[in-house]
C-alpha cells in the first residue's frame, strides 16, 4: 500500500523566515501530490497539487512546491513566513495502484513566531 | 466560505447507536468525497461517490454506508456506533470525478460518542 510520511509533527519558524514542510510518499506508480492547509476549527483547503508536467508547482498564499520523482519528495516551501500561515499542513498522494487510493499524511503544525 | 455544507455540525451519541450525517455539495459539483479524521488515526478517506453511483472506496467500515440522492447532496451513515467513531466527518466536493479535481471541504461534523 502507498503511504505518505511528513517529517516533523511540530515546525516552528520566525516570521519572515523560510517556510520548509517536509513530504515523502510511496507509489510505484506516478501520483498525483496534494498539499492542503487546514486552520483551527476548519476544513480543508487546497494549496496546490501536482498531476503532470512541470515538476515545480506555485499555489496560493506564495507557497510552492517541487516533485523530486528520485526522490519520492513533494516539500512545500515558502520563502517569508506570515503570521496567518500558522495552521496543520497535509500532504496527501493519490495513484491508480492498489485500486484508487487516496492517502494523507500525518500532517505538520506549523507555528510562526513573531 | 467553500460553498459546501455539512449538518449536523456537532453530535453527541452512545454506543450503538446509528446516526446520519448529511452535506450538500458546491453547485455544479457532481462528486462527493467522505473522510474522517481522527486522533488516532489521522485523516482518512472513506469513499467517494459521482453523480450517484459509487466511485471510489477507501478505508470505509462495514458498519459505514453512503449514498448520493438525485439532488446530488449526499449521506454518511455510522452504526453500532463505537467510542472509537468519534472524530471528525468532513465531507468535500469536487466538479467531476477524478481525484486530480480540487476538492472543496465543508467544515465537518464532530461526531462524539459516549
Amino acid at each position: 500500500a502507498q503511504s505518505v510520511t511528513q517529517l516533523g509533527s511540530h515546525v516552528s519558524v520566525s516570521e519572515g523566515a523560510l517556510v520548509l514542510l517536509r513530504c515523502n510518499y510511496s507509489s510505484s506508480v506516478p501520483p498525483y501530490l496534494f498539499w492542503y492547509v487546514q486552520y483551527p476549527n476548519q476544513g480543508l483547503q487546497l494549496l496546490l497539487k501536482y498531476t503532470t508536467g512541470a515538476t515545480l508547482v506555485k499555489g496560493i498564499n506564495g507557497f510552492e512546491a517541487e516533485f523530486k520523482k528520485s526522490e519520492t519528495s513533494f516539500h512545500l516551501t515558502k520563502p517569508s513566513a506570515h503570521m496567518s500561515d500558522a495552521a496543520e499542513y497535509f500532504c496527501a498522494v493519490f495513484s491508480y495502484n492498489y485500486g484508487q487510493n487516496f492517502v494523507f499524511g500525518p500532517g505538520t503544525r506549523l507555528s510562526v513566531l513573531p | 466560505d467553500s460553498g459546501v455544507t455539512q449538518t449536523p455540525k456537532h453530535l453527541i451519541t452512545a454506543t450503538g447507536q446509528r446516526v446520519t450525517l448529511r452535506c450538500s455539495p458546491r453547485s455544479g459539483d457532481l462528486s462527493v468525497y467522505w473522510y474522517q479524521q481522527s486522533l488516532d488515526q489521522g485523516l482518512q478517506f472513506l469513499i467517494q461517490y459521482y453523480n450517484g453511483e459509487e466511485r471510489a472506496k477507501g478505508n470505509i467500515l462495514e458498519r459505514f454506508s453512503a449514498q448520493q440522492f438525485p439532488d446530488l447532496h449526499s449521506e454518511l451513515n455510522l452504526s453500532s456506533l463505537e467510542l472509537g467513531d468519534s472524530a471528525l466527518y468532513f465531507c468535500a466536493s469536487s466538479v467531476d470525478t477524478g481525484f486530480s479535481y480540487e476538492q472543496y471541504f465543508g467544515p465537518g461534523t464532530r461526531l462524539t460518542v459516549t
